[in-house]
């Protein structure tokens, strides 16, 4: 039967265009947020990560932004590029302990 | 970055047959993990340890065991596979980063195929 994944909610950009992935997470005691990429048939890559006392930090080309009120986590790619396209993860992980909680992920889709 | 490495990358197995999938990782990290991830789906924590001889039961339920007799290497074991085990296992594990928490970097995954 046809997988729930082959559903994954996707984000159409073309190149060059700036794209914004959003992610909604569960605990309010979560104090530590990370985003990863995940390429087809590969394991997923740190990209950025935000701590709760802030609520923007910028990396090469992504920027991510915590919104701690409405429990918000988003991913900004400037100038998306083709090597972009992959499935992006938001994590969070709470103060007392080393686990993460991974929330679904989107698919990125970048046409030239 | 760490480096951490998965055997099989792909593996195609009947019913009923034992299996290990080995991770090893080159960092020295402490804590190691074990995540199921179906296709295109979230990941699920099914094991992870803080060390030698320390293994602990995730958050998703598994039929799977860990064991972790060295730092490097946390292999995963299913006594009798079953096409519920179909899926993809991927391994981290995490060190402190200075002025940081603790960040997981994951090797390449596993895909198992059970017939």
């Amino acid at each position: 039967g046809e997988s729930v994944g082959l559903h994954l909610p996707t984000l159409s950009v073309q190149e060059g265009d700036n794209s914004i992935i959003n992610c909604a997470y569960s605990n309010s005691a979560s104090d530590y947020f990370i985003w990863y990429k995940q390429e087809s048939g590969k394991g997923p890559q740190f990209i950025i990560d935000i701590r709760s006392n802030m609520d923007k930090r910028q990396g090469q080309r992504v920027t991510v932004l915590l919104n701690k009120t409405v429990k918000h986590l988003s991913l900004q790619i400037a100038a998306t590029q083709p090597g972009d396209s992959a499935v992006y993860f938001c994590a969070e992980n709470e103060g007392n302990t080393d686990k993460l909680i991974f929330g679904t992920g989107t698919r990125l889709q970048v046409f030239p | 970055e760490a480096d951490i490495y998965q055997t099989p990358r792909y593996l195609v197995i009947g019913t009923g047959k034992k299996i290990t999938l080995e991770c090893s990782q080159t960092m020295g990290h402490d804590k190691m993990y074990w995540y199921q991830q179906d296709p295109g789906m979230e990941l699920h924590l099914i094991h992870y340890s803080y060390g030698v001889n320390s293994t602990e039961k995730g958050d998703l339920s598994s039929e799977s065991t860990v064991s972790r007799i060295r730092t490097e290497h946390f292999p995963l074991t299913l006594e009798s596979a079953r096409p519920s085990h179909t899926s993809q296992y991927l391994c981290a594990s995490s060190a402190p980063r200075q002025g940081a928490r603790e960040t997981q970097y994951f090797g390449p995954g596993t895909r198992l195929l059970v017939l």
